[in-house]
């Protein structure tokens, strides 16, 4: 069984510009998440989705960060403009109602 | 209140000994529990998880847990160096499947 895939691995960008991340999760998998990661915190819930609804964005600063998951598969995030604070990694996860199984992450730096 | 606080560590055994790591909760409604290692650079993996009171052993590993204190703990015995890494306490804040993660314990086994 193929585990969660993201890409790209690693992404360096300035301040102010736009990035992109894409999440492919376990098939058959209905729910998926995302997840940041800041350096020496645990990850933090950014939006999680059931199929392709949304279940909880209560932690997505909606301002700049946004998430689809068209035909409940595959999942975009994105973040525009990006801030020096958004250094992080942004973790994929998915379940099929127990267990999360995470991807490998992308790791972002803002400059 | 942080919903899930656990000691930052770092937290030193020697080989061979017993490591303890602990972690608190905030919302007495929960009902999931969930212990992840996260090796550096690298993603979370799940290594125990448990819903009722009392003890829960797999290996080497035991969980422990005490919903009227809150309270959940992984024993880890005949530590290894191998289990050098960030232990991460995770909890379902909802139905929904959820996940609140703390910072982290950072676990050093010494040869």
């Amino acid at each position: 069984e193929a585990g969660v895939a993201q890409s790209p691995r690693y992404k360096i960008i300035e301040k102010r510009q736009s990035v992109a991340f894409w999440c492919n999760p376990i098939s058959g998998h209905a729910t998926l998440y995302w997840y940041q990661q800041i350096l020496g915190q645990g990850p933090k819930l950014l939006i999680q989705f059931q199929n392709n609804g949304v279940v909880d964005d209560s932690q997505l600063p909606k301002d700049r960060f946004s998430a689809e998951r068209l035909k409940g598969v595959d999942s975009t995030l994105k973040i525009q403009p990006a801030k020096l604070e958004d250094s992080a990694v942004y973790l994929c996860a998915s379940s099929n109602g127990g267990e999360q199984y995470f991807g490998p992450g992308t790791r972002l730096t803002v400059t | 209140q942080k919903e899930v606080e656990q000691n930052s560590g770092p937290l030193s055994v020697p080989e061979g000994a017993i490591a303890s790591l602990n972690c608190t909760y905030s919302d007495r409604g929960s009902q999931s529990f969930f212990w992840y290692r996260q090796y550096s650079g690298k993603s979370p993996e799940l290594i125990m998880f448990i819903y009722s009171n009392g003890d829960k052993e797999d290996g080497r590993f035991t969980a422990q847990l005490n919903k009227a204190s809150q309270y959940v703990s992984l024993l880890i015995r005949d530590s290894q160096p191998s289990d050098s890494a960030t232990y991460l306490c995770a909890v379902n804040v909802s139905d929904n499947n959820d996940m609140r993660f703390g910072a982290g314990t950072r676990l050093t086994v010494k040869p």
